[in-house]
């Protein structure tokens, strides 16, 4: 069963606007990942944050944890075209080994 | 370059027969994973490894079977694959063998199943 569920499914941008997703998860975990998808194609690894933070930049990248309502959220800022992509978060908890992937949001950034 | 490596890409298959995905990765990775992706469910782990000779069940194991003989391979095995397997491919592989490090992905396989 999925662990994560982002929102929105769906999401649809102009370019330089801030776009922001949110994932949601039902246990508690050890770390939580997003990863980015183009359109057919293998996941690229974005950030980790791991349980005991709740905060963590990366470029124009920022990703928050709150633990206490299981929840995380992804903010790209000044959004460009080439961000167009599928957005996954991906859990995974310290009772076990294997990793817990939501259904994505799907980013459209118009230039 | 570092990279995991997927064959075949693409493949058309009937009911009924045998077939095998397989999964290379050059980076001495210890954990690799196959998950498969269908529209709206996003990513189910299928089978892990946490090393040579250890494998586990991930979310949807049935009708699959895998092995891990060496670090660097990871084969996905369909003994008799049928029309509910059709789905796109991944597998990936992550360092020291811990799942919650970041996991590397390959291009993917897209097979259907008749």
């Amino acid at each position: 069963s999925q662990q994560g569920e982002e929102d929105p499914q769906a999401l649809s941008i102009q370019e330089g606007e801030n776009a922001t997703m949110n994932c949601s998860y039902k246990t508690s975990i050890n770390n939580l990942q997003w990863y980015r998808q183009n359109s057919g194609r293998g996941l690229v690894h974005l950030i980790l944050i791991r349980s005991n933070e709740r905060e963590k930049h990366s470029g124009r990248l920022r990703v928050t944890l709150d633990t206490s309502k299981k929840s995380s959220s992804l903010l790209i800022t000044a959004s460009r075209a080439a961000d167009t992509a599928s957005y996954f978060c991906a859990t995974d908890a310290w009772s076990n080994n294997d990793m817990r992937f939501g259904a994505g949001t799907r980013l459209t950034v118009k230039p | 370059e570092a990279q995991v490596t997927q064959n075949p890409r693409y493949l058309i298959t009937v009911t009924g027969k045998k077939l095998t995905v397989t999964c290379s990765q050059n980076m001495n990775h210890e954990y690799m994973s196959w998950y498969r992706q269908d529209p709206g469910l996003g990513l189910r782990q299928i089978y892990y490894s946490m090393n040579v000779e250890v494998t586990d069940k991930g979310d949807v194991p049935e009708g699959y079977k895998v092995s891990r003989k060496e670090k660097r391979n990871f084969p996905l095995i369909l003994e008799s694959p049928s029309p509910n397997q059709t789905s796109l491919y991944f597998c990936a592989s992550s360092t020291e063998g811990r799942a919650f490090d970041e996991q590397f992905f390959g291009p993917g396989t897209r097979l259907t199943v008749l």
